[in-house]
């Protein structure tokens, strides 16, 4: 069974700041693997997806995450930190067989002026 | 236009009744889901459809019942609400289940509170 494991609920960074989510996986086949945004009452929104092309990804928003197998991470990251970017972000992983997604337990990112 | 669309966006009702929502997408996708998101937000598979066929149940208990009148609709119907089914509803789809490094477009979500 596939699983995903972030770790942090929470990350506080101060505007301008590094971002840096984790995201590890369990998977016993290859994965496909996502990072979604989801903004307050809102629905989810893809940023970038791994799909074995290449194992640094680039997203929307500045965003990008790097696949490393031997560590099975897929860890989410942005230089520079802006106020929007304040949000819920979830890694999910792709079942190969029905493309249900099951997902981290998500990170809140909060960003201070 | 909306891709995937959701009504209603907030259902307030009692327990013991029933309740539907409905989630349409217009972007001719072959492959619905529905996911429930708790009070934590954690986010959980419940149902996927594959052109109007179930595909996937994930333990959910029978008083949930999917329906897709077609490709582009898959409605949500619940009977006997529980106070546990209190949480928000994501309609979702994505291009063909044979794919599944496919994105997959979400709905606005469906904030359901049973008193």
């Amino acid at each position: 069974a596939q699983s995903v494991t972030q770790l942090g609920s929470h990350v506080s960074v101060s505007e301008g700041a590094l971002v840096l989510l984790r995201c590890n996986y369990s998977s016993s086949v290859p994965p496909y693997l996502f990072w979604y945004v989801q903004y307050p009452n809102q629905g989810l929104q893809l940023l970038l997806k791994y799909t074995s092309a290449a194992t640094l990804v680039k997203g929307i928003n500045g965003f990008e995450a790097e696949f490393k197998k031997s560590e099975t991470s897929f860890h989410l990251t942005k230089p520079s930190a802006h106020m929007s970017d304040a949000a819920e972000y979830f890694c999910a992983v792709s079942d190969s067989g029905y493309s249900t997604l099951t997902f981290g337990k998500g990170t809140m990112l909060l960003v201070s002026p | 236009d909306t891709a995937v669309s959701q009504t209603p966006k907030y259902l307030v009702t009692q327990m013991g009744n029933d309740k539907s929502i409905k989630c349409e997408q217009n972007l001719g996708h072959d492959t619905m889901y529905w996911y429930k998101q708790d009070s934590k937000k954690f986010l959980k598979i419940m149902f996927s459809y594959n052109n109007k066929e179930l595909i996937i149940n994930e333990t959910v208990p029978n008083r949930f019942s999917p329906k897709s009148p077609d490709k582009a609709h898959l409605n949500l119907h619940i009977n006997s609400l529980e106070l546990g089914d209190s949480a928000v509803y994501f309609c979702a789809s994505s291009q063909t289940l044979a794919e599944p490094y496919n994105e997959q477009f979400f709905g606005p979500g469906t904030r359901l509170t049973v008193l």
